[in-house]
């Protein structure tokens, strides 16, 4: 089975743009995770999708949203961005999104916001 | 609110020699604990979790860790280290009160680096 897939690995984009992260799960996973990763905070809880709902947000700014497509695939967004979003964004699947399952991760996008 | 730390930023260990990988926590009900590895431009690989039952877990490479519930702890163990043991280790805890059916808000530490030398 293919692992959880992110795309683009690397991005570069300037203050102000805006950006879109891409992440395909292991085939069969209901649950996609997505979680932000910096030297400084670590790795911080984005948000939490399930049969293309939001289940759980994190404490981050309205700038930060996302979907789940009825595949399982799903998007992370981020509008008007700044430099501290600069930063490698992680996403994670799960089979059933129970909250005692492991999570699988991707490899990351790494992006750099100049 | 849930919690966790890590107090050692990084870990020095000869090949060879046991290692351990402290981990504490803090949560309002019963804590769903995981250990995850990062290795370098990688993301997380899953090692071992504590749910409920017998408090020593056995994980993947060798690795295990221990959930004591009277100090709020979940140190990761492995009896003998090797080179490539050397990675970023991550303890994370979810509350089961709060986020009993789904997969939100993991809490993560900030992050072990194990060096082990030859």
């Amino acid at each position: 089975k293919a692992g959880v897939t992110q795309t683009p690995r690397y991005l570069i984009k300037t203050r102000g743009q805006q950006v879109t992260l891409s992440c395909s799960p292991i085939s069969g996973h209901r649950s996609v995770s997505w979680y932000q990763q910096t030297p400084g905070q670590g790795l911080q809880f984005l948000f939490e999708y399930f049969s293309e709902t939001q289940r759980n947000k994190g404490n981050f700014p309205g700038r930060f949203s996302g979907r789940q497509f009825s595949n399982s695939r799903s998007e992370m967004n981020v509008s008007t961005l700044e430099l501290g979003d600069s930063a490698l964004y992680l996403c994670a699947s799960s089979l059933e999104g129970q909250s005692f399952e492991k999570l699988f991760f991707g490899s990351g996008t790494q992006l750099s916001v100049l | 609110a849930q919690s966790v730390a890590q107090p050692e930023d990084q870990v020095n260990v000869a090949e060879g020699n046991p290692l351990t990988v402290k981990c504490t926590y803090s949560v309002s009900g019963n804590p769903y604990l995981f250990w995850y590895v990062q290795y370098p431009n990688r993301g997380l690989q899953f090692l071992l979790k504590y749910i409920t039952g017998d408090n020593l877990v056995k994980g993947s490479y060798g690795f295990e860790a221990e959930f004591n519930k009277s100090q709020t702890s979940f140190h990761l163990k492995k009896p003998s280290a090797l080179v490539s043991d050397s990675a970023l280790y991550f303890c994370a805890v979810r509350d089961a009160l709060i986020y009993g059916g789904s997969q939100g808000n993991l809490i993560f530490g900030k992050g072990t680096k194990l060096s082990v030398k030859p």
